[in-house]
C-alpha cells in the first residue's frame, strides 16, 4: 500500500503570494497516477489536477502540478481569496483499482 | 451540467444496516463508473468502493470489504451503497463521485473523481 504524506500540514500565506504544496509517496507512483483536489468547508472536493500535471476542466491556470516518482507538487502562482481551502493529493493503483488520499494541507490566510 | 445527489444517511446503531443512494443527472449515467468516498468528521478523505459503468466489476477498500456492497440501476440513474455490520468508525459523510477515465498516450487508463455530490451523513452510534 502506498502512503501519501503531504506537507506542510498548514500553510499561512497572503493573497497574491505563491503557494507550494508537497505530496510524497512511500513508493514510486506509476505513470504519474496522481491528482490534487480542493475542498472548502461544508463542500465536496473538486478535482484540480490529474495525471500529476493536467488541469481539470474549468480550473484556472494559476494552478499547476508537477513531479514524478515519489515527489509531487501543487503550485498556486498568485493566491486569490477563494483559494484558501484544504488540498488533498490522491494516487491511483490500477490493478486492482485502489485509491489513496494524503492527509491534506490546509491553506489559510495569513 | 453534472449533478449528483446522495440520500439515505442518518443515525444507526452499531451492527445495523443502511442503504445509501446517489442519483445522477446531466450526463449519460450508464457510460460512467461511479465511486463512493467518505470523510469522517474533521478528517481526510477515504475511498470506499467503485463500480464499472455496466456493473460488471466492483472493488472495495479493505476497511469495508465483506460488509459494504456497491450496486447500480442504470434505468434509474442511481448507484447504491449497502452498508451492513456498521461500526462507529464508519461514521462519516459519504460522497458519490463520477469516475473520470483518461487514456494516456501509452494506453494506460487513469481513473479520477471529476464530479462529486454534496454528501450524506451517516452516524453510527448507540
Amino acid at each position: 500500500e502506498i502512503v501519501l504524506t503531504q506537507s506542510p500540514g498548514t500553510l499561512s500565506l497572503s493573497p497574491g503570494e505563491r503557494a507550494t504544496l508537497s505530496c510524497r509517496a512511500s513508493q514510486t507512483v506509476k505513470t504519474n497516477y496522481l491528482a490534487w483536489y480542493q475542498q472548502k468547508p461544508g463542500q465536496a472536493p473538486r478535482l484540480l489536477i490529474y495525471g500529476a500535471s493536467s488541469r481539470a476542466t474549468g480550473i484556472p491556470d494559476r494552478f499547476s502540478g508537477s513531479g514524478s516518482g515519489t515527489d509531487f507538487t501543487l503550485t498556486i502562482s498568485r493566491l486569490e481569496p477563494e483559494d484558501f481551502a484544504v488540498y488533498y493529493c490522491q494516487q491511483f493503483i490500477d490493478s486492482p483499482p485502489t485509491y489513496t488520499f494524503g492527509q491534506g494541507t490546509k491553506l489559510e490566510i495569513k | 451540467q453534472v449533478h449528483l445527489v446522495e440520500s439515505g444517511g442518518g443515525v444507526v446503531q452499531p451492527g445495523r444496516s443502511l442503504r445509501l443512494s446517489c442519483e445522477g443527472s446531466g450526463f449519460p449515467f450508464r457510460s460512467y463508473g461511479m465511486h463512493w468516498v467518505r470523510q469522517a468528521p474533521g478528517k481526510g478523505l477515504e475511498w470506499v468502493a467503485v463500480i464499472r459503468n455496466d456493473g460488471s466489476q466492483k472493488y472495495y477498500a479493505d476497511s469495508v470489504k465483506g460488509r459494504f456492497t456497491i450496486s447500480r440501476d442504470n434505468s434509474k440513474n442511481t448507484v447504491y451503497l449497502e452498508m451492513n455490520s456498521l461500526r462507529a468508525e464508519d461514521t462519516a459523510v459519504y460522497f458519490c463521485a463520477r469516475d473520470f477515465v483518461v487514456v494516456t498516450v501509452t494506453m494506460d487508463k487513469e481513473s479520477w473523481f471529476d464530479s462529486w455530490g454534496q454528501g450524506t451523513l451517516v452516524v453510527v452510534s448507540s
